[in-house]
C-alpha cells in the first residue's frame, strides 16, 4: 500500500532551537520525495524536492536528507524562528501507469516555535 | 501576483445545496489538479488536468463532484447535493510538466 508516516505528530521547540522531523514511506515506484510547509488556512508551499539518487538538499535554514534504501528521510531545521510554526508536509511522488506523477501526502507535523 | 488564485476562499453552505469553486493557475502551467483536506490530515488527491482534458480522477470523486477546464485555463469544481461529509479545504495547484505543483490558498468549504 503506497503511504507516508511521518512523526512526530507535533512538536513545540524554543526558538533558536534545532530540530529534526522524520518521514517514512511504502510508495512504489518512487518518483521524487518533497517537502512542504503549510501554514494555517493556506495552501503548501515546496521546501526541497529530491530525486532518487540525490542524500541531501537545502534551502536556507532546511535541510532534508533522504535514504531511498531505507525508505526515509528527514528535515532538520536549524535556529527556528517563530515564523517557522506551520506544519511540515512530507510528499512522495510515484508513476501511475498511464505516466501520471501522482502526490501521496504524510499527515504532516506540527510545529511550534515558541518565544 | 502570478500564484494560484482560488474563489471563495470562505464558503458556508446548507446540506443539500449545490456549490461551485474556481481555481486560476499559473499562467504558463498547463496541468492542474484538485485536492481536498480534512483537518490534521495531508491532501487527498481528487482529480488532474492537462490542458483541457481530465486525464485522472480519484475513486474520492463521487458521482456529485465534477470538475472542468474548458478552455484549459481556470477550472472549476462542483459539488452537488452536498453533505456534512463534504466539510473539508479543496485545494487547487497547477505545474509546468513534471515540475512542482504550486498550489493555492485553498477554499474552505463547511456544511451546516
Amino acid at each position: 500500500k503506497n503511504q507516508v508516516e511521518q512523526s512526530p505528530q507535533s512538536l513545540i521547540i524554543l526558538e533558536g532551537k534545532n530540530c529534526t522531523l522524520q518521514c517514512n514511506y511504502t510508495v512504489s515506484p518512487f518518483s521524487n520525495l518533497r517537502w512542504y510547509k503549510q501554514d494555517t488556512g493556506r495552501g503548501p508551499v515546496s521546501l526541497t524536492i529530491m530525486t532518487f539518487s540525490e542524500n541531501t538538499k537545502s534551502n536556507g535554514r532546511y535541510t532534508a536528507t533522504l535514504d531511498a534504501d531505507t525508505k526515509q528521510s528527514s528535515l532538520h531545521i536549524t535556529a527556528s524562528q517563530l515564523s517557522d510554526s506551520a506544519s511540515y508536509i512530507c510528499v512522495v511522488s510515484r508513476w501511475e501507469n498511464t505516466g501520471f506523477q501522482k502526490l501521496v501526502f504524510g499527515t504532516g507535523t506540527r510545529l511550534l516555535v515558541s518565544p | 501576483d502570478t500564484g494560484v488564485s482560488q474563489d471563495p476562499r470562505h464558503k458556508i453552505t446548507k446540506r443539500g445545496q449545490n456549490v461551485t469553486f474556481r481555481c486560476d493557475p499559473i499562467s504558463e502551467h498547463n496541468r492542474l489538479y484538485w485536492y481536498r483536506q480534512t483537518l490534521g490530515q495531508g491532501p487527498e488527491f481528487l482529480t488532474y488536468f492537462q490542458n483541457e482534458a481530465q486525464l485522472e480522477k480519484s475513486r474520492l470523486l463521487s458521482d456529485r463532484f465534477s470538475a472542468e477546464r474548458p478552455k484549459g485555463s481556470f477550472s472549476t469544481l462542483e459539488i452537488q447535493r452536498t453533505e456534512q461529509g463534504d466539510s473539508a479545504m479543496y485545494l487547487c495547484a497547477s505545474s509546468s510538466r513534471g515540475d512542482t505543483q504550486y498550489f493555492g490558498p485553498g477554499t474552505r468549504l463547511t456544511v451546516l
